[in-house]
């Protein structure tokens, strides 16, 4: 079974830039979460996605935007990017909404100069 | 303050057993979960255990959780320089809709 995809796997953008992240959950699962883990740091929740509905929103700013579709893929958008949001972004997929395993994809490596 | 703290680091020799250690503040927390990172890739999940448990085994892994003291550890038998890695700790609140908190990780060396 594929688990949870990513993609790009790496993405080089310019301050001011916008940047869309894509997210495929594993098959089943309904809810999509992402985090942003900048280096040395462990990840920050940013996102949660249930049924096509945001459950949950992290402390970030409103540059940051989320979605998911009717066949549970999601995106994460950030506008007017700084190079402060050059980081890791991960997206999580489980069950349900809370208290379930949350499994990792591999991450989008986001730079941004 | 941190609502999840790990130490930062840790090294072993290959063959002893490992123990990783996390502190936790909240005593809402209803699962707490234990993620490995490798360099450059995602976080697989390890283990987790529920805040109704006091242990859970897992072949080479061991999580022993105290909920008075708040401390969760993940102990790794036999550990193995494939075994080297970021590992961490995480836990998830009552009501607060599945997301995760994270420490911000413990470095495990493993030297042969």
């Amino acid at each position: 079974d594929a688990g949870v995809t990513q993609s790009p796997t790496h993405l080089i953008k310019t301050r001011g830039q916008q940047v869309t992240l894509r997210c495929s959950p594993i098959s089943g699962h309904k809810s999509v979460s992402w985090y942003q883990q900048v280096l040395g740091q462990g990840p920050q929740f940013i996102f949660q996605y249930y049924e096509k509905e945001e459950r949950g929103r992290g402390n970030f700013p409103d540059r940051f935007s989320a979605r998911q579709f009717p066949n549970y893929s999601s995106e994460l958008n950030v506008n007017a990017l700084l190079l402060g949001d050059s980081a890791l972004y991960l997206c999580a997929s489980s069950l349900g909404s809370v208290r379930t395993e949350a499994f990792f994809g591999q991450g989008t490596r986001l730079t941004v100069v | 303050g941190e609502d999840v703290e790990q130490s930062l680091f840790l090294s072993v020799r290959e063959g002893d057993s490992s123990v990783i250690n996390c502190t936790y503040t909240d005593s809402s927390s209803t699962y707490l979960y234990w993620y490995k990172q490798e360099p450059g890739a995602g976080l697989q999940l390890l283990t987790y255990i529920f805040s109704n448990m006091d242990m859970k085994q897992d072949q080479r892994l061991t999580v022993l959780l105290n909920k008075k003291d708040k401390h969760l550890s993940l102990r790794i038998a036999d550990t193995q320089t494939g075994d080297s890695a970021i590992y961490f700790c995480a836990e998830s609140k009552e009501g607060s809709q599945g997301n995760l908190i994270f420490g911000k990780g413990t470095k495990l060396s493993v030297k042969p």
